[in-house]
């Protein structure tokens, strides 16, 4: 079992429309959670970095963390055709620790 | 400030061969992490190297080495390369002392094997 799931998609949207996002998590240890875009022949970019439990907001994007529920999301509010890229949700026990990434999910938001 | 940059970004080599990448973060950042993606197994560690030092290791064979310069750069090598090593092999710098979690990566240097 990896330590880090997510639905590979492909997740195909209307330009205007929420997504939503999601990954699963297996360690209980993981403490940092953070969500990468990954442009076609690009690295990945941090797009949300999260602490512990709860949401964080910034512009169209929310990150939401339930520890309990060893749960992450992503929600993307008036997706635009710009969105489009694979969504890479990633985790941490400790700031000194390795990264683990989850497989990544493609989105694709048509005009 | 200039971005993490890879070299080189694209190769092809013979099963059997050898390789070296390599990375120079951005300026000030200590941390440098390598990571292989491959459409079936994504993003996996390979290694992180802190002032020199390899500070964390993921679950890769021998033939993976990677190592890094007093300027921060660093290298990773890939000795008697297989079918399975053709990859994109991405290059993340961190600031500070720790990960975070905060890597910003480079634009990766493809690998095919033949």
């Amino acid at each position: 079992q990896k330590e880090v799931e997510q639905d590979p998609g492909p997740l195909s949207v209307p330009e205007g429309a929420i997504v939503s996002l999601n990954c699963t998590y297996s360690n209980s240890a993981f403490q940092y959670f953070m969500w990468y875009r990954q442009y076609s022949r690009k690295g990945p970019e941090l797009l949300m970095y999260t602490y512990s439990s709860g949401n964080k907001e910034d512009g169209r994007f929310t990150a939401q963390v339930d520890k309990s529920s060893k749960y992450i999301s992503l929600f993307i509010r008036d997706s635009q055709p710009s969105d489009s890229a694979t969504y890479l949700c990633a985790s941490l026990k400790t700031s000194y620790d390795k990264v683990i990434f989850g497989p990544g999910t493609s989105l694709s938001v048509i005009p | 400030k200039a971005g993490v940059t890879q070299t080189p970004r694209y190769l092809i080599k013979t099963r059997g061969q050898q390789v070296t990448l390599s990375c120079s973060p951005i300026s000030g950042h200590r941390s440098v992490s390598w990571y292989q993606q491959t459409p079936g197994q994504g993003l996996q560690f390979l290694f992180e190297y802190f002032s020199e030092t390899q500070r964390n290791k993921g679950n890769f064979p021998g033939r993976f080495s990677g190592r890094q310069f007093s300027n921060s750069r660093s290298e990773m090598n890939v000795s008697t390369l297989e079918l399975g090593d053709s990859a994109l092999y991405l290059c993340a710098s961190s600031p500070g002392q720790g990960v975070s979690g905060e890597l910003f990566f480079g634009e990766g240097s493809r690998l095919t094997v033949l």
